[in-house]
């Protein structure tokens, strides 16, 4: 069975200081990853995926196969990144597993 | 608006009663994936629509079905319900069926009392 760790419930941060967001999966095949974003009023949206390799409103996250990690990172947090974050996989039987979410919280 | 659409936004039934939630994909999305989103439990895939076919299958109680139709929206059916079936239900949708991005719907609230 595929599972999706996310370990922290809450992260809060001041402005300016940098942000990791722990994913951790168990999948025995290859895993697509996936971070989803939740803004407060909005809805549930793709934030980046490993497979694209790139980075989104200054988020990236490196697929690390060896500690079954996906981390999101963020040298310097805004504001505006204060929103729910959720994990997910896509593996086998063809569903997306999410893990249970990570609140970001950015103070000024 | 193109996006996914959901209806009703809340819903209040009592126990063993039965209610039917609604989706729109957006504009040519042929995939529909529904979900439940409990406090306890976080975001659970249910089930899968391709095109009117069932595609893929999660942790769906068997008082719960659901179908696509023809014009491609989705109907989830509740049936017997229970208080533990509060929750918050989204549906999602992508152009095909595979791990290509989903947009999600803004919700129905079910609320069993």
């Amino acid at each position: 069975a595929q599972r999706v760790t996310q370990p922290e419930k809450l992260l809060s941060v001041f402005k300016g200081a940098p942000v990791e967001l722990k994913c951790n999966y168990s999948y025995s095949g290859s895993p697509e990853l996936f971070w989803y974003v939740q803004y407060s009023r909005q809805r549930l949206q793709l934030l980046l995926r490993h497979i694209s390799r790139e980075s989104i409103k200054g988020f990236t996250a490196d697929l690390n196969k060896g500690e079954t990690s996906f981390h999101l990172k963020k040298p310097f947090a805004q504001e505006e990144d204060s929103a729910m974050y959720y994990c997910a996989l896509w593996g086998a039987g063809n569903m997306l597993t999410f893990g249970g979410g990570t609140r970001l919280m950015v103070k000024p | 608006d193109s996006g996914v659409t959901q209806t009703p936004k809340h819903l209040i039934t009592a126990t063993g009663q039965r209610v039917t939630l609604r989706c729109s994909p957006r504009s040519g999305d042929l995939s529909v994936y529904w979900y439940q989103q409990s406090l306890d439990q976080g975001l659970q895939f249910l089930i899968q629509y391709y095109n009117g076919e069932e595609r893929a299958k999660g942790n769906i109680l068997e008082r719960f079905s659901a179908q696509q139709f023809p014009d491609l929206h989705s109907e989830l059916n509740l049936s017997s319900l229970e208080l533990g079936d509060s929750a918050l239900y989204f549906c999602a949708s992508s152009d095909s069926g595979g791990y290509n991005e989903q947009f999600f719907g803004p919700g129905t609230r079910l609320t069993v009392l």
